[in-house]
């Protein structure tokens, strides 16, 4: 078990909808990295907040967007959803700390299909 | 910016035999370099991370991976590999200065034949 909890496990939703998927860092990270996997792009960084603030961004979709709570738990929010975007979406977690070389954790996934 | 190859799509192999899962890199800067392991309908799982000093780093379940840096390589062997091996595996890299987020190959489905 890595500490890293997500939910849900599994979603099911229609082209155009809205989904929020939810993460838990491991207790004590500060730091949570969204990643998306499907079968044509692998594995995908998105975004990833520190303490509550936006640290740093990748391939993520204007249609994306994340926070993180001041209980450190992050949601990513999805919207307009199309069928390209069924994949697996990961959340991890680390301490944050930049001078540190702790790796990064990762929850089971939320795997999302839009029909 | 950093990047992984992983030439290898997918690896069929007996059980019993070794097992060689090749990953290179190309970063302008020192990176950390990782192998994760993610088995059927399961999330990412460490197994090994090579940070600094001996070039050459084990998993507890007999994985060994070696750092090459005139190679810009961090191949991951097993000298007898099991049916409970089969699973896909990612080798990542990171910043050792700078941001933490990790750097994936598109990953090697290792298949394990009985």
């Amino acid at each position: 078990d890595s500490g890293v909890t997500q939910t849900p496990k599994h979603l099911i939703t229609a082209t155009g909808q809205r989904v929020t998927l939810r993460c838990s860092p491991r207790s004590g990270d500060l730091s949570v990295y969204w990643y998306q996997q499907s079968l044509d792009q692998g594995l995908q960084f998105l975004i990833q907040y520190y303490n509550g603030e936006e640290r740093a961004k990748g391939n993520i979709l204007e249609r994306f967007s994340a926070q993180q709570f001041p209980d450190l738990h992050s949601e990513l929010n999805l919207s307009s959803l199309e069928l390209g975007d069924s994949a697996l979406y990961f959340c991890a977690s680390s301490p944050g700390d930049r001078s540190s070389n702790s790796p990064l954790h990762f929850g089971n996934g939320t795997r999302l299909t839009v029909t | 910016a950093q990047s992984v190859t992983q030439l290898d799509s997918q690896v069929p192999v007996f059980e019993e035999a070794p097992v060689e899962l090749r990953c290179n890199y190309s970063s302008s800067v020192s990176v950390y370099l990782f192998w994760y392991v993610q088995y059927p309908n399961q999330g990412l799982q460490l197994l090994l991370k090579y940070l600094s000093g001996s070039t050459l780093v084990e998993s507890i379940n007999g994985f060994e991976a070696e750092f090459n840096k005139s190679q810009t390589s961090f191949h991951l062997r097993k000298p007898s590999v099991h049916i409970s091996d089969t699973a896909e595996y990612f080798c990542a890299v990171r910043r050792v200065f700078g941001n933490e987020k990790l750097t994936f190959g598109t990953g090697t489905r290792l298949t394990i034949i009985p």
